[in-house]
């Protein structure tokens, strides 16, 4: 079946760190994936999308890389900013379905 | 992008009463349109897909009478919390599918049932 798993949370950084958070997943056929993020109190808005092997997803200092060998799709930003606290969800999209992880919740202190 | 709109953002209502939930799809037709809850701190699960003029398709465990879902034309889908309890607080989430397939989500409406 589809399922992403991502890591747990809350993540705390302080402002210009660098991030990573995992996310990886099982799926049959062939995924499209997805990170979105979802401020306090607000719906989900799509960061960045990647969807066939080896595509680079970026947006906002975002990047995460689709790739197949590992079945992995890590978000990173090089320097984040009190702006990106927030909860990030991983997702696939399979037959017109999505699935959605945990979600991880980020905080960035000043 | 595309835009979609939920109404209300907030409701407050009683137990017992029932409580219906718009999504918009403001700038685009949807073919389909997907409604979500999200339990506090957790992720999405999805209720039911809905595909205009014909019946909703309920996920297992989601009770169809209950949450009652139309999807009347090609930019509206409303979902009704039939005889709202409690337990039936939540975020409620819709997205809506472009027929070329990209998908885009509401901004939400919370839900709380005293």
């Amino acid at each position: 079946g589809n399922s992403v798993t991502q890591m747990e949370g809350p993540v705390t950084l302080s402002e210009e760190a660098f991030l990573t958070i995992n996310c990886t997943y099982t799926a049959t056929g062939y995924p499209s994936l997805f990170w979105y993020v979802q401020y306090p109190g607000e719906g989900l808005q799509l960061l960045l999308k990647a969807t066939k092997a080896d595509d680079k997803g970026s947006n906002k200092g975002f990047e995460a890389t689709y790739r197949k060998e590992t079945t992995s799709f890590h978000l990173e930003k090089g320097s984040v900013q009190v702006s990106d606290s927030a909860v990030y969800f991983c997702a696939l999209e399979s037959g017109n379905q999505f699935y959605f992880g945990t979600g991880t919740s980020l905080t960035v202190i000043p | 992008g595309a835009v979609v709109s939920q109404h209300p953002s907030r409701v407050i209502c009683k137990s017992g009463t029932s409580v219906k939930i718009e999504c918009r799809s403001l700038d685009f037709q949807a073919t389909t349109m997907f409604w979500y809850r999200q339990f506090p701190k957790q992720s999405l699960m999805l209720m039911a897909t809905s595909n205009e003029g014909s019946k909703a398709t309920y996920e297992q465990g989601v009770e169809k009478d209950k949450f009652l879902i139309n999807h009347a034309s090609l930019t509206l889908s409303t979902l009704t919390v039939t005889s709202a309890h409690p337990e039936d607080s939540s975020f409620y989430i819709c997205s809506a599918r472009r027929p070329a397939g990209e998908q885009f989500f509401g901004p939400g409406t919370r839900l709380t049932v005293l």
